[in-house]
């Protein structure tokens, strides 16, 4: 089993609308998550980190976050056609005693006009 | 802002040759990493650094070593390039340990690699 899963995509979503990112991961001592925006051949970029049990809203992103059922979402409000990327869902996690963050393979986005 | 310089975009290497990546930080950070992407298969951790001289594997290490003799620098080596290092190599660094929840990762514009 991966460490951390995301659904590859592509996920299309009208502009406008609310586009709908998930993510699960299998260690349940993890405690920093974080959702990292790629463009096409750029290099990801941080957008959002979450810690605690909950929703984090930065301006049209909600980041979610449940640690008992073990998944991490991001939702994207307003969605515009300048969100089409993909998105990496990293997890850190504990891998033969030492903390390392473990991304997932990530989703791709695509916002249509 | 960070920034963490590759010092090439694109790179074209023949099998068996000793390839060098470089990577530079100007934000004076303590940690630095070296991840390969591939389709399919997401970021994947090479080798990682918390300080000069120091490192320690990642998840897929075989066929590479790194060097970090100054704070801002931190190379990585292909002893023996082959064909299924062909990949995108990203950089980066961090100002506190990977655990840390507000430990962001500022990734450099990646090397291309070609192994032919």
């Amino acid at each position: 089993q991966k460490e951390v899963e995301q659904n590859s995509g592509p996920l299309s979503v009208p502009e406008g609308a609310i586009a709908s990112l998930n993510c699960t991961y299998s260690d349940r001592g993890s405690q920093s998550f974080f959702w990292y925006r790629q463009y096409s051949g750029k290099s990801p970029e941080l957008i959002m980190f979450i810690y605690s049990n909950g929703d984090k809203e930065d301006g049209r992103f909600t980041a979610q976050l449940n640690k008992a059922s073990q998944y991490v979402s991001l939702l994207i409000r307003d969605s515009q056609p300048s969100d089409s990327a993909t998105y990496l869902c990293a997890v850190n996690t504990v891998i033969q005693g030492a903390q390392k963050l473990v991304f997932g393979q990530g989703t791709r986005l695509t916002i249509n006009p | 802002d960070v920034k963490v310089t590759q010092s090439s975009r694109y790179l074209v290497k023949r099998t068996g040759e000793k390839v060098f990546l470089e990577c530079v930080q100007d934000m004076d950070h303590e940690n630095m990493f070296w991840y390969r992407q591939d389709p399919g298969l997401g970021l994947r951790l090479i080798y990682f650094s918390y300080d000069v001289k120091m490192k320690e594997k990642g998840d897929i290490p075989e066929g590479y070593s790194v060097s970090r003799e100054k704070k801002e620098r931190f190379s990585l080596i292909l002893e023996s390039a082959s064909t299924n290092q062909t990949s995108m190599y990203l950089c980066a660094s961090s100002p506190r340990p990977t655990g840390a929840y507000n430990s962001p990762l500022h990734f450099g514009n990646g090397t291309r690699l070609t192994v032919t």
